[in-house]
């Protein structure tokens, strides 16, 4: 099987603009979690979606949005960007059942200038 | 308060030599899970190990090995006869599988050079 991928791998940006990540699981997975990386919070959890239903989210004000197509992929939006949402913006896909385990694509490095 | 600390920030060996990391976390569930990720200087993030709450038994598997002690809420995780290819961070995690939660809470991480 394919693993997860992300699109774009990078992206520069500049403050007050918005952007858009894409990302598409395993074949077969329902379930995409999306994590922001940064060097001073580490690995913090953003938000799941599963059966193109919101979940769960994590603590990220209201500029941290996203959706889920029928088919599983997953957008990740931020609109009115700020330096320190400069990234690695890390998605994740399972298949929800017992096992639960996530696994996760390349990532996108985003640049906030 | 943070779930899941890995006290050692780096760790640096020569080749062959085994390292363990070390991982503790903190949980009020009876179900959850552990795991041990590596992330490699390309940025993804690969799942090595897995380990639920009721089984505490502690396997191998290849160069890889890990010590689950639930009375002392540890994850700890070896790399036998380490190779420069081990050189990563390792993140320990943590799920806890209660209703609908999902996210993985995961560590710091430990930085591993292993010196040629």
């Amino acid at each position: 099987k394919a693993g997860v991928t992300q699109t774009p791998r990078y992206l520069i940006k500049t403050r007050g603009q918005q952007v858009t990540l894409s990302c598409s699981p395993i074949s077969g997975h329902r379930s995409v979690s999306w994590y922001q990386q940064t060097p001073g919070q580490g690995l913090q959890f953003l938000f799941e979606y599963f059966s193109e239903t919101q979940r769960n989210k994590g603590n990220f004000p209201g500029r941290f949005s996203g959706r889920q197509f029928s088919n599983s992929r997953s957008e990740m939006n931020v609109s009115t960007l700020e330096l320190g949402d400069s990234a690695l913006y890390l998605c994740a896909s399972s298949s929800r059942d017992e096992t639960d385990t996530q696994y996760f694509g390349p990532g996108t490095r985003l640049t906030v200038l | 308060a943070q779930k899941v600390t890995q006290a050692q920030t780096e760790i640096s060996v020569v080749e062959k030599e085994d390292v363990t990391l070390d991982c503790v976390y903190e949980t009020r569930d009876t179900t959850y899970y552990l795991f041990w990720y590596k992330q490699p200087p390309s940025g993804e993030l690969v799942f090595l190990i897995r380990r639920n709450s009721f089984d505490e038994q502690n396997e191998i598997s290849g160069r890889y090995s890990w010590n689950f002690q639930k009375s002392t809420s540890s994850f700890n995780f070896t790399i036998t006869a380490s190779q420069v290819v081990d050189s990563a961070v390792y993140f320990c995690a943590l799920s806890e599988a209660q209703g609908n939660d999902y996210k993985l809470s995961f560590g710091a991480g430990t930085t591993v050079t292993v010196r040629a």
